[in-house]
């Protein structure tokens, strides 16, 4: 069975400091992974996803996560965070019915 | 991308009372999903809508308590019957984009409260 574990359930961090959100998946088939955001009061929406080829994904709001296969990760990280940056982020891989199966979340607080 | 919009955007009921949950999307998609994530928690599939066929449900979930329509390519409902507290959760549609694939597209939400 598919599954995704986000090790982290808070983040607090300072402005313009690095960040590393982590992510682990456990698939028997074909890998994809995905990073989505929710700020408060609001619906889900994608930062970036990997299906194939360069390990090394871009995404918006200057996020980028790394496939590692051998690690089973996806880790999603930005070099310098923004207060706008504050918001939950979950960690997901496509499910066997075209689904997604999603980690429980990490909530990322960026403090002045 | 696709545009979805759900209604209502929240809504606050008694308990033993039913709410139909509206999704829309701006293009014809032929998989639909409903999710529900409750307070604090990640979010969990309740089932998918394909048009022209009973949805599928996982796991827990049973066409009895959340019955899903899917009339056209555009368009779905999930009723929550018979409510209870423990149903206060927020609600939400996605479908595959129109690339096909994974990607999935999110509508806002329906935020429900059970009283």
């Amino acid at each position: 069975a598919q599954s995704v574990t986000q090790l982290d359930s808070q983040v607090p961090v300072f402005e313009e400091a690095p960040v590393e959100l982590r992510c682990n998946y456990s698939s028997s088939v074909s890998v994809y992974l995905f990073w989505y955001v929710q700020y408060p009061n609001q619906g889900l929406q994608l930062l970036l996803k990997y299906l194939s080829g360069s390990t090394l994904v871009k995404g918006i709001n200057g996020f980028e996560a790394e496939f590692n296969k051998s690690q089973t990760s996806f880790h999603l990280r930005k070099p310098s965070v923004h207060i706008s940056d504050t918001a939950e982020y979950f960690c997901a891989c496509g499910g066997s019915q075209g689904n997604l199966i999603f980690g429980k979340g990490t909530k990322l607080s960026v403090k002045p | 991308s696709a545009v979805i919009s759900q209604k209502p955007s929240r809504d606050i009921c008694q308990r033993g009372t039913s709410l139909t949950i509206q999704c829309q999307v701006d293009s014809q998609v032929t998989m639909m999903f409903w999710y529900r994530q409750q307070p604090g928690q990640s979010l969990t599939l309740i089932a998918t809508a394909n048009q022209g066929s009973e949805a599928t449900y996982e796991s827990g979930f049973v066409i009895d308590k959340f019955p899903i329509s899917r009339p056209n390519l555009t368009f779905s409902t999930l009723t929550v019957s018979n409510m209870s507290p423990e149903d206060s959760s927020i609600y939400l549609c996605s479908v595959i984009g129109p690339g096909g694939g994974y990607e999935q597209y999110f509508g806002p939400g329906t935020r429900l409260t059970v009283t």
